[in-house]
């Protein structure tokens, strides 16, 4: 069974660094894509960015490039987001999926993690 | 960007309605074109990858047309499950981008 599961929520304050989690299994991690979709409260979704855990090959939504660092340690079939420095209006849910290579659909989701970074 | 649209942004339907939903590209995106179901509280799922291709598990009032910028989602029966906020999603360009979103709601 495919299955990609997050680390837990995280409360954070501004200016902190973070590092969040999404581990696959039940199929061959380093042959899909993993992308990362943002969605702040209440609204809608927005694709972050990508990477091929094979090779590394990372791929960034241009509103994101800069503020996130996408990575993957395939030994651990795990793949990561991470932020240098929060703000505030990071507060989201970040869900982690994979993405078979036709057809750039995600057809697995991660549960979610909820980041909440408040002074 | 490719950006894309989708109409209406919110819709209130009965059970046993059908429903349909849009989603229009600034450009051609051939049939990269997805659609999600999401719950509240819950991550979306793939009903519809390829403008029209069923994903397995998803029942078959849902279908999927379209190609090139303009595209529908199309819900035959409207079950109460169904209830629930829909995203399309191109996948042509290297950088993939969603729709806005639908919220189906109850009449």
């Amino acid at each position: 069974e495919v299955q990609l599961v997050q680390s837990g929520a995280e409360v954070k304050k501004p200016g902190e660094s973070l590092k969040i989690s999404c581990k696959g299994s039940g199929y061959s991690f380093t042959s899909y894509w993993i992308g990362w979709v943002r969605q702040m409260p209440g609204k809608g979704l927005e694709w972050m960015g990508i990477i091929y855990p094979g090779d590394s090959d990372t791929r960034y939504s241009p509103s994101f490039q800069g503020q996130v660092t996408i990575s993957a340690d395939k030994s651990i079939s795990t793949a990561y987001l991470q932020w240098s420095s929060l703000k505030a209006s990071d507060t989201a849910m970040y869900y982690c999926a994979r993405r078979p290579g036709d057809w750039g659909n995600f057809d697995y989701w991660g549960q979610g993690t909820l980041v909440t970074v408040s002074s | 960007d490719i950006q894309m649209t989708q109409s209406p942004s919110s819709l209130s339907a009965s059970v046993g309605d059908r429903v349909t939903i849009t989603c229009r590209a600034s450009q051609s995106i051939s049939s990269y074109l997805n659609w999600y179901q999401q719950k509240p509280g819950k991550a979306p799922k793939l009903l519809i990858y390829a403008a029209s291709s069923l994903q397995s598990g998803v029942p078959s009032r849902f279908s999927g047309s379209g190609s090139g910028t303009d595209f529908t989602l199309t819900i035959s029966s409207l079950q109460p499950e169904d209830f629930a906020t829909y995203y399309c999603q191109q996948s042509y360009s290297t950088l993939d981008t969603f729709g806005q979103g639908t919220k189906l709601e109850i009449k």
